[in-house]
Order: structure tokens, then C-alpha cells, then sequence
């Protein structure tokens, strides 16, 4: 595609609820990032994907938190459980390979938990 | 691990104004710079980036100075207009590593006609 695409733009769910968040990549990028940002904050890495090589969860905060991708395109962002501190703008980038390291990001998902 | 500061957090400037938005890091390791721009409602969009080899580097209004000794950068925007009005975030990462990126926490720039 044209760019990174994220959807949905925006999501209100109660506290307790799962939310799903799909990101996808341009096309050809093997690199996928998701970034968690809070209002009037800076970008918070919550995990990174890099072709078949086990991704780098190491930004999680939790276990409520987990991403899948498929091969090289798609990505999905699980919150389970979600509490209110899990609003959020969650942005997802990807990057042409590992070592190129122009991020391309997402317009995020604008994710209000109630 | 990396610390990334930047300051101011938010700027206000006369339109035709120079704008200067500057970072530390903690990591002598970093190698690579970049700076985003983010627009209202959007994600964040790499205006420029400099790396450790090269002290500065120009774009048209917009150059980017590294001091690799003292740990700090710098964005610097001339001849300002309304429309650079939005929120940079700089970051540092060690180039080939192909994970982190370490931010700064942003400075939310308004330009004032």
C-alpha cells in the first residue's frame, strides 16, 4: 500500500474488554513496530517485529499485552482485560529491513477505555 | 539503557522566527539521529536525521547539529511558518541493531502569524 495503515482510527470500549488493533505495513517492509503513546507523552516501544526472527517483546508492560504478525504483512495488537491506564494512542511503523532505519508510521488508533 | 531528553516542551515563535529544539542522550553507542514532525491526528512523519559520522546536516529551513562529545543535538527551523506549527520528537538509536528507538518526549512548536 501507500503507506502504513492502521485501523481501527479510533476505538471506545469498556474496562474488562479485549480490543484487537491492526496494523498494516507497506509493502516490502520486514521490520514492524508498535509504540504506545499517552496524551502530552513521547513514544513508548512496546515490541518489534523483524522478518522470521522472534520478535523483541521487551516493551509490554504486562501480560494483558501481546502482537502477532504474519510473515511480513499484517500485525495485530491484543490488549486483554483493558484498564483504563491502557488509553492510549497506539502507532504502529515499519521499516524496509533491519538496519534501514527510516520508520514509516501509522496514523494510530485512538484507543479510550471507559 | 538509552535516555533520551528534549526541551523545550512546548515553543512558541513569530512567524519568520527561527525555531531550536534540542536533545540529549546518554548512549555513546548511538549512531543515529532522527527527527519527526506530528501533525493533529496523525502519526509521526521523519522530517530529517543525521548520523555520528556528520556534525550537521541541512534541508532547506530545517538542519539538524550533533555534538557527539557533549551528547547532544539539536533541530533548528528558519524562517518559521504556520504550518511548521506541530509536535517533534527526536530520537537516537544504534544503527543496525533494527529494534530500539529511543524518544524524546516532544516539544509541541506553535508558530504564531
Amino acid at each position: 500500500g501507500a503507506g502504513v495503515s492502521q485501523s481501527p482510527s479510533n476505538k471506545v470500549t469498556e474496562k474488562g474488554k479485549d480490543v484487537e488493533l491492526r496494523c498494516d505495513p507497506i509493502s516490502g517492509h520486514t521490520a514492524l513496530y508498535w509504540y504506545r503513546q499517552r496524551l502530552g507523552q513521547g513514544l513508548e516501544f512496546l515490541i518489534y517485529f523483524q522478518g522470521n526472527s522472534a520478535p523483541d517483546k521487551s516493551g509490554l508492560p504486562s501480560d494483558r499485552f501481546s502482537a502477532e504478525r504474519t510473515g511480513e504483512s499484517v500485525s495485530t495488537l491484543t490488549i486483554q482485560r483493558t484498564q483504563q491506564e491502557d488509553s492510549a494512542v497506539y502507532l504502529c511503523a515499519s521499516s524496509f529491513q533491519r538496519g534501514d532505519e527510516k520508520l514509516f508510521f501509522g496514523s494510530g488508533t485512538q484507543l479510550s477505555v471507559l | 539503557g538509552e535516555n533520551v531528553e528534549q526541551h523545550p516542551s512546548t515553543l512558541s515563535v513569530q512567524e519568520g522566527d527561527s525555531a531550536v529544539i534540542k536533545c540529549t542522550y546518554s548512549d555513546s553507542a548511538s549512531n543515529y539521529f532522527p527527527w519527526y514532525k506530528q501533525e493533529l491526528g496523525k502519526g509521526p512523519q521523519l522530517i530529517i536525521d543525521i548520523r555520528s559520522n556528520v556534525g550537521e546536516k541541512k534541508d532547506q529551513r530545517i538542519a539538524v547539529t550533533l555534538n557527539k562529545t557533549a551528547k547532544h543535538f539539536s533541530l533548528h527551523i528558519t524562517e518559521t511558518q504556520p504550518e511548521d506549527s506541530a509536535v517533534y520528537f527526536c530520537a537516537a538509536s544504534l544503527s543496525n541493531t533494527g529494534n530500539q528507538f529511543y524518544f524524546g518526549t516532544g516539544t509541541s512548536l506553535t508558530v504564531i502569524p
